[in-house]
């Protein structure tokens, strides 16, 4: 069955780095997304992407963030100057854009630690 | 703001017995999914509920929707511990394709 992949699985990072996290969405799917999760809370939004461009992007998505589709396959989030508060899981998710009868796949996640 | 309610937070039960997983939103929406989460990993879709009265079943769980109370509810029948997760219940605003809200979770575990 076709998934969504992220990489890297665990990224350290020193407060102020940039960080760069990846994922491959399933090669059919539209709609893409980036949500996180802080350890034992609930799952957050952050940004959402159709047609090349962000259609939704939550409060937590401020200037030091930024998403791009470099390519046909890869989606990706920047974090331009990590703070110890960025720590947490980031969830890489797509749909295939057919009104929401189908549920968004999630990734594996990217476990982000800012030391 | 759409606010999504679990209860219980937390769950501990014997295996065989029966429960349910309440989840309350504060929207209109007739768009509801279950997603299941073992630790440290990532979210598994269970169900996706789209109209009022939809019910679904998959072995030992079934969701269901009642969109006029705005309540979704999970029941577990005869618990194994295979079960043991944390579940989250998540709604959209209708339109599909656009950001979910996730409910708090339930952290169920089955005690053989």
């Amino acid at each position: 069955e076709p998934e969504v992949t992220q990489t890297p699985s665990h990224q350290v990072t020193q407060m102020g780095q940039e960080v760069i996290l990846r994922c491959v969405p399933i090669s059919n799917h539209l709609y893409f997304y980036w949500y996180r999760q802080i350890l034992g809370q609930k799952v957050e939004f952050l940004v959402s992407f159709y047609n090349n461009e962000i259609s939704e992007k939550s409060e937590i998505f401020d200037d030091q963030f930024s998403v791009e589709r470099p390519d046909g396959s890869n989606f990706t989030l920047k974090i331009r100057s990590t703070k110890l508060e960025d720590s947490a899981m980031y969830f890489c998710a797509s749909s295939v854009g057919d009104s929401g009868n189908q549920p968004q796949h999630f990734g594996d996640g990217t476990r982000l630690s800012i030391l | 703001e759409l606010k999504v309610e679990q209860n219980p937070l937390f769950l501990s039960m014997q295996e065989g017995k029966n429960y349910t997983i309440y989840c309350n939103y504060s929207t209109t929406s007739d768009r509801l999914y279950w997603y299941r989460q073992d630790p440290g990993k990532s979210l598994e879709s269970l169900f996706v509920l789209l109209s009022n009265g939809a019910v679904k079943q998959e072995g030992r769980l079934m969701a269901s929707l009642d969109t006029k109370a705005r309540l979704s509810t999970l029941h577990i029948t005869a618990a194994v511990h295979d079960l043991s997760a944390t579940y989250f219940c998540a709604v959209d605003r209708d339109f599909g394709n656009e950001k979910l809200t996730f409910g708090t979770g339930t952290r169920l575990t089955i005690i053989p």
